[in-house]
C-alpha cells in the first residue's frame, strides 16, 4: 500500500510539553507535507519540506525528513490546549503532484 | 481562513441516488483536487483537475467523476451511492507552476451521509 503510517495513534500530553509525531511511507518520499485538522473540519496546512531539504521550522513547529529511511517527523513545542488536533503527513509523488498520499494521522490532546 | 469553499456543508441521501458536490478555489489557483475522508482515517485521492482537464486519478470507481469550469471551480458527482461512501469530502485548491510541488488550500468539506 502506498498509505503513509503514522505513529503514534494517539497522544496525550500536558499544556507546554513537547509533542513528537512521526511519518513513513513505503515509497520514496519526494515532497511532504503536514497539516492539521479540527474535529472534522477541513484541513490546515503548516509546513511544506522538499525533498531537498532536511529540517524545517515554523514558529513552535520543527519538521525533519530523511528521504533514506523515508521517514518525517513533526515536533510541536511548548504545546498549548489550541493545539488539540489531529495532524497529518501526506506525500507528494515526484514533480507532479498529481497524487497525494495521506497518513492516517495522529490525533492529539494537550491537557490544560 | 483558505478562501476554498464548499457546498453544502453537509448532505443527507438514500442508497443508489446521486449527489453533486461543489468547490470554489482560491483566486488565482487553477488546481484542484478532491479527497474523501472516512471517519477517523486520512484523506483518500480521489482526483486532480487543472485547467479543467482531469490530471491523476486515486483508486476510485468511474462512478465518481468530477469538472472543472474555465473559473477554475469544480464538481465532484457521485452516481449510484453506496453506504460506505459516506464520509467527508474534500476539496483543495492550488496554483499549479511548471513541475513544482505547491502547497493545497483546502476548504472546510462536505459531510454526505449515506442511509
Amino acid at each position: 500500500s502506498q498509505q503513509g503510517e503514522e505513529d503514534p495513534q494517539a497522544l496525550s500530553i500536558q499544556e507546554g510539553e513537547n509533542a513528537t509525531m512521526n511519518c513513513s511511507y513505503k515509497t520514496s518520499i519526494n515532497n511532504l507535507q503536514w497539516y492539521r485538522q479540527n474535529s472534522g473540519r477541513g484541513l490546515v496546512h503548516l509546513i511544506l519540506i522538499r525533498s531537498n531539504e532536511r529540517e524545517k521550522h515554523s514558529g513552535r513547529l520543527r519538521v525533519t525528513l530523511d528521504t533514506s529511511k523515508k521517514s518525517s517527523s513533526l515536533l510541536i513545542t511548548a504545546s498549548r490546549a489550541a493545539d488539540t488536533a489531529s495532524y497529518f503527513c501526506a506525500n507528494h509523488g515526484g514533480t507532479s503532484y498529481d497524487k497525494v498520499i495521506f497518513g492516517p494521522g495522529t490525533s492529539l490532546s494537550v491537557i490544560p | 481562513e483558505t478562501g476554498v469553499t464548499q457546498s453544502p456543508t453537509h448532505l443527507i441521501k438514500t442508497r443508489g441516488q446521486q449527489v453533486t458536490l461543489r468547490c470554489s478555489s482560491q483566486s488565482g489557483h487553477n488546481t484542484v483536487s478532491w479527497y474523501q475522508q472516512a471517519l477517523g482515517q486520512g484523506p483518500q485521492f480521489i482526483f486532480q483537475y487543472y485547467r479543467e482537464e482531469e490530471n491523476g486519478r486515486g483508486n476510485f470507481p468511474p462512478r465518481f467523476s468530477g469538472l472543472q469550469f474555465p473559473n477554475y471551480s469544480s464538481e465532484l458527482n457521485v452516481n449510484a451511492l453506496e453506504l460506505d461512501d459516506s464520509a467527508l469530502y474534500l476539496c483543495a485548491s492550488s496554483p499549479r507552476t511548471s513541475g513544482r510541488v505547491d502547497t493545497q488550500y483546502f476548504g472546510p468539506g462536505t459531510r454526505l451521509t449515506v442511509l
